[in-house]
């Protein structure tokens, strides 16, 4: 089973939709949870920070954490086509060298 | 707002030629890493750097890959001998070095390597 399970995609969504992008993980000591917007050709950009469980919520972005389930989500409300991109999401233990583990990224388009 | 750089932006090589990418991190970040991105993969860590050594490494950093931190401001990844499948991106990031949970790092735009 690979640590940072996460689906390719790509996801296809009209303009305004709500988008819901999730990650599935093995290790239980992950503590922190990142999730990461790559435009093509581009390198990672954080988006979203949250440590343990429940929800955070930053403009029309909401990451939320279920510790229980091993199961993280990236919600978009009211996407735009500027939000497509490859959304990776990653995450690592505390105490430990600040290495994200990385998923392989769901590719977004919201189209017009 | 500050951002990591990195050149060049493409590279094309020759398999067993060297290849040295450059990378400036952010002023006053203590920590430094390289990452690859083989196309349609995820990005895979390779190595960190802090206080003029390697602090860790990955098992695909191995003895072709070298980094050096040359002066107060470059960041380089050398590989001595390129592979065919060392084509990727190749992403710098650096980290400001804060003993708090919200240090994150900042990725840079960059390299893709081709070699022919």
């Amino acid at each position: 089973q690979k640590e940072v399970e996460q689906d390719p995609g790509p996801l296809s969504v009209p303009e305004g939709a709500i988008v819901s992008l999730n990650c599935t993980y093995s290790n239980s000591a992950f503590q922190y949870f990142m999730w990461y917007r790559q435009y093509s050709r581009k390198g990672p950009e954080l988006l979203m920070y949250t440590y343990s469980s429940g929800n955070k919520e930053d403009g029309r972005f909401t990451a939320q954490v279920d510790k229980s389930s091993k199961y993280i989500s990236l919600f978009i409300r009211d996407s735009q086509p500027s939000d497509s991109a490859t959304y990776l999401c990653a995450m690592n233990t505390p105490g430990g060298s600040y290495i994200p583990t990385f998923g392989r990224g769901t590719s977004l388009i919201v189209h017009p | 707002e500050p951002e990591v750089t990195q050149t060049p932006s493409h590279q094309v090589t020759q398999m067993g030629q060297e290849v040295i990418l450059r990378c400036v991190p952010i002023s006053n970040h203590l920590y430094f890493y390289w990452y690859r991105q083989i196309l349609g993969q995820k990005v895979e860590f390779l190595v960190s750097f802090y206080n003029n050594e390697i602090s860790e490494k990955s098992e695909i950093f191995d003895d072709q890959f070298s980094v050096e931190r040359p002066d107060g401001s470059n960041f380089t990844l050398k590989i001595r001998s390129t592979k065919l499948e060392d084509s990727a991106m190749y992403f710098c990031a650096s980290r400001r070095g804060l003993a708090q949970s919200t240090d994150t790092q900042y990725f840079g735009p960059g390299t893709r390597l081709t070699v022919l």
